[in-house]
């Protein structure tokens, strides 16, 4: 149990287009859901904790309208990158939480994303 | 605000070694702690989960342990294989907040 998917799994874009990645719980309902960020050789940094029917937090430095998160339901949440750069080139991993407070969080497989 | 330090960077060892991978962190009111494993290129796998109340937690030949009052949690892998290379990571949230704050990794390769 607790599975979280991504889709795509990997993609690739040119330069001021925008991509969205979908983050999934499978065989649960996830009330928080957590969009990171992974740069090479680094570690991951959230970028923003969004819940089920609410707007998105999002973290110091994170541009909101650059990084649009929905979380329309209990099992699926989207992060689209806006206008992306080259700069915006990272491993974009999500979490999923059942709960609050002290439920573990599951992760997915995180999409890697290439803007040329 | 937490911070979440491991040492070391990276390990090389040869196979068969018993391991400890280090994890400070500032904030000692938290809820858990949690070890995960990154294979290059990959999403995150959850290893152990240790609660506040507890002191370790064991799967298979992995080990963890905390210790609140230090600010410190161990690793400890026994008998590394060569399938144990990937990087380790250990995070926790602080208490009162749902981020979940990650260190820095350690990088470990068992080789042959």
């Amino acid at each position: 149990g607790a599975v979280v998917s991504q889709h795509p799994s990997w993609v690739i874009c040119k330069s001021g287009t925008s991509v969205k990645i979908e983050c999934r719980s499978l065989d649960f309902q996830a009330t928080t859901m957590f969009w990171y960020r992974q740069f090479p050789k680094q570690s991951l940094m959230l970028m923003a904790t969004s819940n089920e029917g609410s707007k998105a937090t999002y973290e110091q430095g994170v541009e909101k309208d650059k990084f649009l998160i929905n979380h329309a339901s209990l099992t699926l949440s989207t992060l689209t990158v806006t206008s992306a750069h080259p700069e915006d080139s990272s491993f974009y991993i999500c979490s999923a939480r059942a709960g609050t407070g002290n439920y573990e969080q599951y992760f997915g497989p995180g999409t890697r994303l290439t803007v040329t | 605000k937490q911070e979440v330090t491991q040492i070391p960077a990276a390990l090389s060892v040869p196979e068969g070694e018993n391991l400890v991978l280090n994890c400070s962190f500032t904030d000692s009111a938290i809820y858990n702690l949690q070890w995960f494993r990154q294979d290059p290129g990959k999403g995150l796998t959850s290893l152990l989960l240790i609660q506040s109340s507890q002191r370790e937690q064991t799967s298979g030949r992995l080990n963890a342990s905390l210790d609140k009052s230090s600010g410190r949690s161990t690793l400890y892998i026994a008998a590394s294989q060569p399938g144990d290379s990937a990087t380790y990571l250990c995070a926790s949230p602080s208490a009162g907040t749902d981020k979940l704050i990650f260190g820095t990794g350690t990088r470990l390769q068992v080789f042959p």
